[in-house]
């Protein structure tokens, strides 16, 4: 069982409507979650970071952080298509016994 | 400032061939990281440096060496490539494997094995 699951995929929202991404993870010890975009043909890219429970909003992402049900997600209000990428969710930690602790990622397509 | 150079950017190798991937990093950091992406898949380790001096192996180690030769430089060596081998490879670097810092990504090295 991977340290991180991510809803599969892909998920399409058209132009303007919320997108919603979410993660489990299996480790309590988990104190704070990365969420990274991927464009296709590119490197990934931290875009949030949420070091507490609760909510963190940066611009029109907001990023949920909820350590009792080990869940973690992210929203993007008034999608774009530029927003269309894949997103990778990653505990504190980058490995775990030798393995990467990043989620497969949920590509999301926002059409016009 | 540069962050993650990786070189090269696409490479084409015959099966039996040998290379290496070399990547620097400009921030000082103690973590580095080699990973292949295959097409619509997530990340998977290959090798890791938690820090200089060390290495150990990630996930899918077969079939590749690692060298970090100071604490900037981590190459990856591919000894006889095989077709198996073709995929995306992204050199990271982070402060700290286990703190919670950001892991930084190089622009990935796109290799094809005929």
């Amino acid at each position: 069982q991977k340290e991180v699951e991510q809803n599969s995929g892909p998920l399409s929202v058209p132009e303007g409507a919320i997108a919603s991404l979410n993660c489990t993870y299996s480790d309590r010890g988990s104190q704070s979650f990365f969420w990274y975009r991927q464009y296709s043909g590119k490197s990934p890219e931290l875009i949030m970071s949420i070091y507490s429970n609760g909510d963190k909003e940066d611009g029109r992402f907001t990023a949920q952080l909820n350590k009792a049900s080990q869940y973690v997600s992210l929203l993007i209000r008034d999608s774009q298509p530029s927003d269309s990428a894949t997103y990778l969710c990653a505990p504190p930690s980058s490995t775990n016994a030798g393995k990467s602790t990043f989620g497969d990622g949920t590509t999301l397509t926002v059409k016009p | 400032n540069a962050g993650v150079t990786q070189t090269p950017k696409f490479q084409v190798l015959k099966t039996g061939q040998s290379m290496t991937l070399q990547c620097a990093q400009d921030m000082n950091h103690n973590s580095m990281y080699w990973y292949r992406q295959d097409p619509g898949m997530g990340l998977r380790l290959i090798y890791y440096s938690a820090s200089e001096g060390t290495t150990d192996k990630g996930e899918v180690p077969n079939g590749y060496n690692v060298s970090r030769l100071n604490k900037r430089e981590f190459s990856l060596r591919l000894e006889s490539a095989a077709p198996s081998q073709t995929s995306v490879y992204f050199c990271a670097s982070s402060a700290r494997d286990d703190s919670g810092n950001t892991i930084y990504f190089g622009e990935g090295s796109w290799l094809t094995v005929v």
